[in-house]
């Protein structure tokens, strides 16, 4: 079955520490995308990328980083830096930049920091 | 720059009774619509897309939306609502000035009432 695994879906983290939430698609898909969601606050987007090796900052980049070594991989790093990093995070693909945009998503990781 | 707003961050409706969600968008260009549902602790999953073809869309789940250009609008609507619809829907729009990116709205909340 094609898809978009995250994992853990649950994470705990102490303050101070930095933290990769994993990402992966089957899908072929060209763009990835990981937003953050907060209740109340619908999807902000952190980063995206169409290609790989190349990524672009979202809305909220600041205390993440990311990479795109590879077309079926997106991991995203949350850094000590980042003030409220407790929120649910979801990993998004497209089919490729300038589609329609339609995103598939996967179930999300849940973090917690302590 | 494109926007969508959804009228009512909670609506709430009986059992059986009409679903209404409101989304209005802004965009100067022709647009791509979609309508998403996140059920607690999940993923989004795609209820139905606008992609310029016919202006009634009908989507999974019973739920179907229409295309009124001249109000800007993409309303979501099901006509007997069912216990299990109670979730988070959220309305997106791209087109072609956001290089397809997603634009989301804030989210509504459906509460069925038994």
């Amino acid at each position: 079955d094609g898809g978009i695994t995250q994992s853990p879906k649950y994470l705990f983290r102490k303050e101070g520490q930095n933290v990769t939430l994993s990402c992966e698609q089957n899908l072929n898909h060209d763009a990835m995308y990981w937003y953050r969601q907060d209740p109340g606050q619908g999807l902000r987007l952190i980063y995206y990328s169409q290609i790989v090796n190349d990524f672009q900052k979202g809305d909220i980049a600041e205390g993440y980083s990311v990479s795109r070594e590879k077309k079926e991989s997106f991991p995203l790093t949350v850094t000590s830096a980042q003030k409220n990093p407790t929120a649910f995070y979801l990993c998004a693909s497209s089919i490729f930049a300038g589609a329609s945009g339609e995103q598939f998503f996967g179930p999300g990781t849940r973090l917690t920091v302590l | 720059a494109q926007s969508v707003t959804q009228l009512g961050s909670h609506v709430s409706v009986s059992e059986g009774a009409l679903v209404l969600l409101r989304c209005n968008y802004s965009s100067s260009v022709p647009p791509y619509l979609f309508w998403y549902v996140q059920y607690p602790n999940q993923g989004l999953q795609l209820l139905l897309k606008y992609t310029s073809a016919a202006t009634l869309v009908k989507g999974i789940n019973g739920f179907e939306a229409e295309f009124k250009k001249s109000e800007t609008s993409f309303h979501l609507t099901k006509p007997s609502a069912h216990m299990s619809d109670a979730a988070e829907y959220f309305c997106a729009v791209s087109d072609s000035d956001s290089n397809y990116q997603l634009i989301w709205g804030a989210g509504t909340k459906l509460i069925i009432k038994p």
